[in-house]
């Protein structure tokens, strides 16, 4: 049974550049998170998906930052221009609607961004 | 804004139970109690949840308080593969979001 897979794994690239962060949630579920990951902040909520629809997107840290839900299984993190403080481990996670359901991680996208 | 407060590290020996307390002096009465845990290079883990009651899993038992300020997280036999970060987080149970917010954790380090 899959879990929540992302990719790229590892990514490195200059600062300018535009980065997309890729996501599959469980099958079946329908709501999904994206996170990031940094020494400095922990883990911060980004942006959260119901149904495909942004629901909660105060996490967005500027508008270099966007995210999509084209379907119930794909979504997509993009960062345009990319800076080195962008840096981080973005993590998606997905669960079934609800707020008793267990929501499960993926194992991350670490960028890094020189 | 996380509603939790955890000691920052623990060490436990390899065989004995660790205990992981978690102070939520501040939570409503319908919101649950969540434990993960984040091993090295790895997304986060769920361990187990609750809103009153004692809960046990295959992985851990948790103890909530009967005033609901403070619980335990119990690994009874830990072992070397238990080192992580541990994080309490206390979920919303009102309005249309489900999401997790996650404190600074305890760093627990199983010795053998």
């Amino acid at each position: 049974d899959a879990g929540v897979i992302q990719s790229p794994r590892h990514e490195v690239t200059e600062m300018g550049q535009e980065v997309t962060l890729r996501c599959k949630p469980i099958s079946g579920h329908n709501s999904l998170f994206w996170y990031r990951q940094t020494m400095m902040r922990g883990l911060e909520l980004l942006i959260y998906f119901n149904n495909n629809v942004p629901i909660d997107d105060s996490g967005m840290p500027e508008d270099r930052f966007s995210a999509k839900m084209p379907n119930a299984s794909f979504s997509t993190l993009k960062i345009q221009p990319s800076e080195p403080r962008d840096s981080a481990v973005y993590f998606c996670a997905s669960s079934f609607t609800g707020l008793r359901n267990t929501i499960y991680f993926g194992e991350g996208s670490w960028l890094t961004v020189v | 804004d996380a509603k939790t407060t955890q000691p920052p590290s623990m060490d436990c020996a390899e065989g004995r139970a660790a205990n992981l307390p978690c102070n939520h002096s501040t939570i409503s009465g319908n919101e649950y109690v969540y434990w993960y845990r984040q091993i090295h290079s790895q997304g986060p883990q769920y361990i187990i949840h609750g809103l009153k009651n004692n809960e046990t899993n295959e992985m851990a038992s948790l103890i909530i308080t009967e005033d609901r300020k403070s619980s335990t997280l119990i690994l009874p036999h830990a072992t070397l593969r238990d080192t992580a970060v541990y994080y309490c987080i206390v979920r919303p149970s009102s309005g249309n979001t489900g999401k997790l917010i996650f404190g600074q954790g305890t760093t627990l380090q199983v010795k053998p």
